[in-house]
């Protein structure tokens, strides 16, 4: 069964500094991996996306995230962070297994913004 | 509306009573998951719809949690004999298939006091 490990449970960052949340996944096939951002109160919202193709793949809010096939990573980025960027983010790993749940998500990494 | 509808968005219930939570996932959507969220914590998985196929209920954390889909859309999540343990927001989610993003309802907040 595929697996996701975010390892960075909780990271701060200045305002304006760039930003990198990792992302590791286990899986014997290239899966579909997603990036979601959780504000305080509020569901889940996608922020990006990787299913073929060009291996950078851009977001909403100026976020971007980079598929490494040989590191299993799909790290996510942003090179200037704003305050409003505070929230939980979940990286999540989709495959096509049959019979499973099909759907995987990492336990969050916290992202707190330093004015 | 076009996206997935959670109701009620808050629910305060006493210890052992019984209590429902309804999804509304986006028309069209073949699978619907069900979610928990404790206070800081991250997505605890719960359960999983796919279309007609047996549901993946291996989340579940006990005999007192069910969940149910009716014709393939409306889901309802069912806890009884809730305990102070089962507070938590729970999330539901839709997809239009196995390769495609979830779509996120707002949650409901579960308080049991």
């Amino acid at each position: 069964a595929q697996s996701v490990t975010q390892p960075d449970i909780h990271i701060t960052v200045s305002e304006g500094a760039s930003l990198e949340l990792r992302c590791n996944y286990s899986y014997g096939a290239t899966p579909y991996l997603f990036w979601y951002v959780q504000s305080p109160g509020q569901g889940l919202q996608l922020l990006l996306k990787y299913f073929s193709g060009d291996t950078l793949v851009q977001g909403i809010k100026g976020f971007e995230a980079e598929f490494k096939r040989s590191q299993s990573s799909f790290n996510l980025r942003k090179p200037s962070v704003h305050w409003s960027d505070a929230a939980e983010y979940f990286c999540a790993v989709a495959t096509m297994d049959t019979g499973r749940r099909a759907l995987t998500f990492g336990s969050g990494t916290r992202l707190q913004v330093q004015p | 509306g076009a996206g997935v509808s959670q109701s009620p968005s808050n629910k305060v219930t006493e210890k052992g009573k019984d209590v429902e939570l309804r999804c509304d996932p986006i028309s069209g959507h073949t699978a619907l998951y069900w979610y928990r969220q404790s206070l800081g914590q991250g997505l605890e998985f719960l359960i999983y719809f796919q279309g007609n196929s047996a549901p993946d209920k291996s989340g579940l954390p006990s005999d007192r949690f069910s969940a149910e889909r009716t014709g393939g859309s409306v889901s309802t999540l069912t806890i009884q004999r809730t305990q102070q343990e089962d507070s938590a927001v729970y999330l539901c989610a839709s997809r239009f298939d196995r390769v495609t993003e979830a779509f996120f309802g707002q949650g409901t907040r579960l308080t049991v006091v």
